[in-house]
């Protein structure tokens, strides 16, 4: 079983105000890395998939980079907005379609 | 395209009680997967399939927890009896399988357990 931390495990926020989490895991030979957005009541919602050290994706305020060489991912959201609230998941997939997940980080927006 | 879908939402039910979940993936995903996630902690996978066989079932508690996945399509995850530390949202997931690269997962909203 891999060691996939997140941090913070909670962030509280204002509206407006930019964030960023992180994803820890042991540098290793991986396919991907997946970040999710969960929202309350509703299914993980798929963000960024991730294979290449040095990958950067974004889709509209949030953007996600990848380091396999120092084993962590960042998330950013710029300007976050209440409707970012949300626990944010990463996990690692590896072969035959094996995923390992961190704990979350769960974000509030204050309006 | 419609996706995974889960049923119940919600469940609640006294500790040695049995309880089932149900499962309908994405049509043609061949890998379909169980985890539980627990307050706090991140999704734990507890049994994976490919079509109808078991891929992993490692971290599955084979006392009292039992799935199957009939003509590799549906899925159904059992727990009898319950415990109260088998409260936990029961997450199920499904892909298209692919030999080399992986692919990606699509998820279910997901049955809320809660054990009494």
């Amino acid at each position: 079983i891999l060691n996939v931390e997140q941090s913070p495990q909670s962030l509280h926020v204002q509206e407006g105000d930019s964030t960023n989490f992180t994803c820890s895991f042991p540098s290793s030979n991986f396919y991907a890395l997946h970040w999710y957005r969960w929202e309350t009541a509703k299914s993980p919602e798929a963000l960024f998939v991730m294979t290449l050290n040095g990958d950067e994706k974004k889709k509209g305020r949030i953007s996600a980079t990848l380091n396999t060489k120092e084993g962590y991912s960042y998330l950013y959201i710029k300007g976050s907005q209440p409707e970012d609230s949300a626990t944010y998941l990463c996990a690692l997939q590896y072969n035959f379609n094996k995923f390992y997940f961190g704990s979350g980080t769960k974000l509030n927006v204050k309006p | 395209e419609a996706g995974v879908a889960q049923s119940p939402r919600y469940k609640i039910i006294e500790k040695r009680q049995s309880v089932a979940f149900w499962c309908n993936p994405i049509s043609g995903h061949a890998t379909l997967y169980w985890y539980q996630q627990i307050l706090g902690q991140g999704p734990k996978l507890l049994i994976q399939f490919q079509n109808n066989g078991v891929v992993d079932d490692s971290q599955l508690p084979k006392d009292r927890f039992s799935a199957e996945r009939l003509k590799g399509v549906d899925s159904t995850l059992k727990i009898q009896p319950a415990k109260l530390e088998d409260s936990a949202v029961y997450l199920c997931a499904s892909s298209l399988t692919v030999r080399d690269g992986g692919s990606e997962q699509y998820f279910g909203p997901g049955t809320r357990l809660t054990v009494t």
